[in-house]
């Protein structure tokens, strides 16, 4: 069965530190996508990777950078976190080998909260 | 570029009545549509998805959506709720060609009663 694992379900951070948010899929897929989640707004694309250590802006990714050494690890990081990240994080995969746009797998997402 | 529009923010129905969840879209270019649903504390999967082959499209657990070009929607419909179809549906729109982006839309919570 396909898995994306997100490290944390719940995580909560002071304003100013680093975080780090991890995840990681199982299936060999090309490209992986970092979304937060906001009541009223829905999902909002932060950053996206075609490939191992590739890597594009999304729509919103001020405050945010992202890092991807091997192909099943996409992690996001907060360089210095705001109360205004606070938010569900949810990451996701996709296999572009098939056909493009191919339907995207999520993990069960992070709950941050920063204060 | 592209966008979709969920008319709703809640929408509640009785269990065994039709669900009717509307998403108009705007794109510049043919498009891949889609729905996807996310229960409680979970990610969000796949219901079904458009991709030209034919208007009319099935989805999981009784689902389904016609694109109208006319009218540029692709709502949501089944025709007798149940009480497991409680849970948040999300429009998303992405280009055919090309790598290309999910554009998501902002999501309607579907609260089906006994």
């Amino acid at each position: 069965d396909v898995k994306v694992t997100q490290s944390s379900r719940y995580l909560v951070k002071r304003t100013g530190e680093k975080v780090f948010l991890e995840c990681v899929q199982d299936m060999d897929h090309e490209n992986m996508f970092w979304y937060r989640q906001d009541p009223g707004l829905g999902l909002r694309l932060i950053y996206f990777s075609y490939d191992v250590k590739m890597k594009e802006k999304g729509d919103i990714p001020e405050g945010y950078s992202v890092s991807r050494e091997k192909k099943e690890r996409f992690s996001l990081i907060l360089e210095s976190a705001s109360t205004n990240q606070t938010s569900m994080y949810l990451c996701a995969s996709r296999d572009s080998r098939l056909t493009l746009n191919e339907k995207l797998f999520f993990g069960s997402g992070t709950q941050l909260s920063v204060l | 570029a592209q966008s979709v529009t969920q008319l709703g923010s809640h929408v509640s129905v009785s269990e065994g009545a039709l669900v009717l969840l509307r998403c108009n879209y705007s794109s510049s270019v043919p498009p891949y549509l889609f729905w996807y649903v996310q229960y409680p504390n979970q990610g969000l999967q796949l219901l079904l998805k458009y991709t030209s082959a034919a208007t009319l499209v099935k989805g999981i657990n009784g689902f389904e959506a016609e694109f109208k070009k006319s009218e540029t929607s692709f709502h949501l419909t089944k025709p007798s709720a149940h009480m497991s179809d409680a849970a948040e549906y999300f429009c998303a729109v992405s280009g055919i060609t090309g790598f290309q982006k999910l554009v998501f839309g902002t999501g309607t919570r579907l609260l089906v009663s006994p």
